[in-house]
């Protein structure tokens, strides 16, 4: 089964400018969720998508950030314009719509994460 | 809000030491909890996980964390740790729902 798929693995982008990243989730899994990890700080929840909607979008910073999942499948987080503080590690993960807790799966499976330097 | 403490950011073990990662939530109601790890390199990988029943719960590698309600600690242990358990440890809190709340991390480094 191939994982969660995050692209570009980094970007470096100037201040001021656009910057698209995107995710590849497992296959069937209709659960995305966006996460991001500032220098030092602990990861942060951003949103979540079931399927095309939008679940949960409490943890977006501000509407310089745009995230989108059309036709359920991958999802696009655009970033516009860039900010320094913008800066980090953004992740990706999916999980099934049935979230079978008892699972030994239990749990999102998580892409490797956009390194993003805004400069 | 739920919030999630994990006390030591960097923890450096000869191989064959003992270790013990401290993790204390803070959360109302019923919680799931979870270790997750990531390599260098690499993605999070989950460690292990506590939902309910047995609060000592095994997970892959060899390690284990202990739930204790009364404190709100789920803290990660393994008896004897080596080079290759060289990574970033995140404890983490879901609670009525899916959304995961992570500690800041504990960097591990493994000295031969």
């Amino acid at each position: 089964e191939a994982g969660v798929t995050q692209f570009p693995s980094h970007s470096v982008i100037e201040k001021g400018q656009t910057v698209t990243l995107r995710c590849d989730p497992i296959s069937g899994h209709d659960n995305l969720y966006w996460y991001r990890r500032v220098m030092g700080k602990e990861i942060k929840f951003l949103l979540h998508f079931v399927k095309e909607s939008k679940q949960d979008e409490s943890g977006m910073p501000n509407n310089r950030f745009l995230a989108e999942r059309t036709g359920g499948t991958y999802s696009t987080l655009k970033v516009q314009p860039a900010e320094l503080e913008d800066s980090g590690v953004y992740f990706c993960a999916s999980s099934q719509e049935d979230w079978d807790r008892y699972s030994p799966n239990y749990g999102y499976t998580f892409g490797s994460g956009t390194r993003l330097t805004v400069v | 809000a739920q919030s999630v403490s994990q006390h030591n950011h960097h923890v450096i073990l000869s191989e064959a030491a003992s270790l013990e990662l401290g993790c204390n939530y803070s959360y109302g109601g019923t919680v799931n909890l979870f270790w997750y790890v990531q390599y260098p390199g690499q993605h999070l990988q989950l460690l292990l996980k506590y939902f309910s029943g047995d609060p000592l719960v095994k997970g892959i590698k060899g390690f284990e964390a202990e739930f204790i309600k009364s404190k709100f600690s789920f803290n990660l242990r393994k008896p004897s740790v080596q080079w290759s358990d060289t990574a970033e440890y995140f404890c983490a809190v879901t609670g009525g729902g899916n959304k995961l709340t992570f500690g800041t991390g504990t960097q591990l480094k493994v000295e031969l």
